[in-house]
């Protein structure tokens, strides 16, 4: 099972909403990602947690807050964000972390296509 | 300052023959590469994997092959099939570090 569950899966907000993504993983994985998506684009890092803790921030503007709340759930938090903004948003786990450990897959959930106003 | 590159934007093959797909890498500290496939508004599959401790790992219809003295990877695909038309994304990470780092990706078309 290597199921990484993303909701919503479309979500259009205006500038002034506050929103927040969703994100579930039962694979016992302890790192879980945040990816933003462009068309024609690779996968972009946003944040990483591992073992439940922040360790890597890609100089996301504060408008994108993420939240661990267990080892199971990651949450992207939405405020004031702009029309740019709009992307595929990507969670993803892996067991470890990508450097570490025998196995060093990514697993992508499926996305939430976001769309600002 | 690239690091994972694929050089190829685009590439049509036939269906039922050969698909390669290629990728280079200039970081040697790299020792571990993914290839994941997608398709538009979904999220990146997982394809297969390779250590640099071998230099071909074959999983059904695809195999990688990991030229280390090259920094060089390929996956093969065959026989493709109109199901293998996606964009294919190349990505490395190296020991220790937090981050997959992705090539810009390659788009597949299998043609009937």
């Amino acid at each position: 099972d290597t199921e990484v569950t993303q909701t919503p899966k479309h979500l259009v907000m205006g500038m002034t909403n506050k929103k927040s993504l969703k994100c579930e993983q039962h694979m016992g994985h302890r790192a879980m990602y945040w990816y933003k998506q462009k068309a024609k684009k690779p996968p972009e890092l946003m944040f990483v947690y591992s073992y439940e803790k922040l360790s890597i921030n890609e100089s996301v503007p504060s408008r994108f807050s993420p939240e661990c709340p267990n080892s199971s759930l990651l949450n992207l938090h939405l405020h004031a964000l702009q029309p740019e903004d709009s992307a595929l948003y990507l969670c993803a786990s892996s067991q470890v972390g990508v450097g570490t450990g025998i196995r060093r897959e990514l697993f992508f959930g499926e996305g939430s296509r976001l769309t600002v106003l | 300052d690239q690091q994972v590159k694929q050089n190829s934007p685009s590439l049509s093959v036939q269906e039922g023959r050969i698909s390669i797909l290629n990728c280079d890498y200039t970081n040697s500290m790299f020792d571990y590469f993914l290839w994941y496939k997608k398709y538009p508004a979904e999220g990146p599959t997982f394809l297969i994997s390779i250590s640099s401790i071998k230099d071909k790992n074959e999983d059904g219809r695809f195999t990688v092959f990991l030229n280390k003295s090259a920094k060089h990877l390929s996956l093969h695909i065959v026989p493709s099939q109109p199901g293998d038309s996606a964009v294919y994304f190349c990505a490395a990470s190296a020991k220790g570090a937090q981050k997959l780092v992705f090539g810009q990706g390659t788009r597949l078309t299998i043609n009937p």
